[in-house]
């Protein structure tokens, strides 16, 4: 069964520090993993995905995402945080295995950036 | 292209009545996908299509809730009767196959409360 996990709820970075959220997945074949960006009372919006190659993958508004197999991990990072950037940020797996097109996405980090 | 289309995006209804949620995939997209979010259980996948056929329906709650997709560009969620534990935001998302390479895009959800 894929997993995946946000450790942090809530993450809090001044304007212009670097931004980093967590997230580890648990697969059983290769993983295709996903950032999401959840706005107030707005649906999902891509960020990026990881599927293969390069494993630091760049994605929409600055965020990149370094994708590393032995730490089973895919964080989430933007050189210098915009109050902009405050949203809810959804990490999300898909085992290359799977049946189908299921995404597991995990609980979510919430990230405020102040000014 | 206008993206996912939901309606209606607000919904306030009485236990025990019908509600029925509406979805209209982005153009050319052969996966659908309806989720709810809550802030107790956070993003659930309740069932998803690919051409118009469900393929894993194990997310959805109860015999209360069902899903049907006629055609290509119109999918509903159908909740019969409702209950107050009901209440969340609805997400219909889209993928352009059923491939595990590609992101899904998401509508702007619809909210609904059971009072």
């Amino acid at each position: 069964a894929q997993s995946v996990a946000q450790p942090e709820d809530q993450v809090n970075v001044a304007e212009g520090n670097p931004l980093t959220v967590k997230c580890t997945y648990s697969v059983s074949g290769n993983p295709y993993l996903f950032w999401y960006v959840q706005y107030p009372n707005r649906g999902l919006q891509f960020l990026l995905k990881y599927i293969t190659g390069d494993n630091l993958v760049k994605g929409s508004y600055g965020f990149e995402a370094e994708f590393n197999k032995s730490q089973t991990s895919f964080h989430l990072k933007k050189p210098s945080a915009l109050v902009s950037d405050s949203a809810l940020y959804f990490c999300a797996v898909r085992e290359s295995r799977a049946a189908g097109n299921k995404l597991t996405f995990g609980g979510g980090t919430r990230v405020l950036v102040k000014p | 292209d206008a993206g996912v289309i939901q309606s209606p995006r607000h919904e306030v209804t009485e236990m025990g009545q019908e509600v029925t949620l509406r979805c209209k995939p982005i153009s050319g997209h052969n996966s659908l996908f309806w989720y709810r979010q809550t802030m107790m259980r956070g993003l659930e996948l309740l069932i998803y299509f690919n051409n118009n056929v469900p393929i894993d329906d194990s997310g959805m709650p109860e015999d209360r809730f069902s899903a049907k997709m006629p055609n290509a560009s119109f999918s509903t969620l159908k909740i019969q009767p409702s209950e107050p534990r009901d209440s969340a935001v609805y997400f219909c998302a889209s993928s352009r196959t059923g491939g595990y390479r590609d992101e899904q895009f998401f509508g702007p959800g619809t909210r609904l409360t059971v009072l």
